[in-house]
């Protein structure tokens, strides 16, 4: 069945260094979307790529889709103590499947 | 409402007996899901609801689990003879249509913790 891998599964940065995490399916995407959970929350939609290619920017974070839609990576520039979370990316293969999570990556931030 | 709403926000229960989660979704949004997140873990898909169709079940990990969906809105998540490996976070999410082309809004769970 479809899998979405995500590394690396801890992240722990000085503030203002950057920060990068990676997911890689193991089928082809029809979309990915890619979520925030803080300490003691629930996670919270950061965005949705579709395209082939795709690059999108949020302020300090920048979202891209590979060519091959098959993996995804969300990079966040000169983290601050509000960056401290669980990075979640979600690919649907589509086909009536699922939204599938990948297991996360927990950024802490060191002020 | 304006977002998703759980209840109960904590639920402990002694292994054996039975506990039914509830969910609230956002109005309108026809599509309801449950997933179960272990502590520190990612978010294991449980069962899906689209308005009036059959629920796909295919993530619920046994026969002791099971959700209805009453009137196209609100949603019961039941565990039977809960065990002690039942304990995590029981998170609740809705979306506009579609299982995956559309954002998905969270709850903010109900932990379940199993004696």
């Amino acid at each position: 069945g479809q899998q979405v891998m995500q590394i690396p599964q801890y992240q722990h940065v000085q503030e203002g260094e950057d920060f990068t995490t990676y997911c890689n399916s193991s089928t082809t995407l029809s979309n990915i979307q890619w979520y925030k959970q803080r300490p003691g929350g629930h996670p919270v939609f950061l965005i949705q790529l579709v395209k082939s290619g795709e690059v999108k920017k949020q302020k300090r974070l920048t979202f891209q889709f590979g060519e091959a839609k098959k993996n995804s990576s969300l990079h966040i520039t000169a983290t601050q103590t509000t960056d401290v979370g669980t990075y979640f990316c979600a690919g649907y293969g589509g086909s009536q499947g699922n939204l599938i999570f990948g297991k996360g990556t927990k950024l802490s931030v060191k002020p | 409402g304006a977002g998703v709403s759980q209840s109960p926000s904590n639920k402990v229960t002694e292994k054996g007996k039975d506990v039914e989660l509830r969910c609230d979704p956002i109005s309108g949004h026809t599509a309801l899901y449950w997933y179960r997140q272990s502590l520190g873990q990612g978010l294991e898909f449980l069962i899906y609801f689209q308005g009036n169709s059959a629920p796909d079940k295919s993530g619920l990990p046994s026969d002791r689990f099971s959700a209805e969906r009453t009137g196209g809105s609100v949603s019961t998540l039941t565990i039977q003879r809960t065990q002690q490996e039942d304990s995590a976070v029981y998170l609740c999410a809705s979306s506009f249509r579609d299982r995956g082309s559309h954002e998905q809004f969270f709850g903010p769970g109900t932990r379940l913790t199993v004696l």
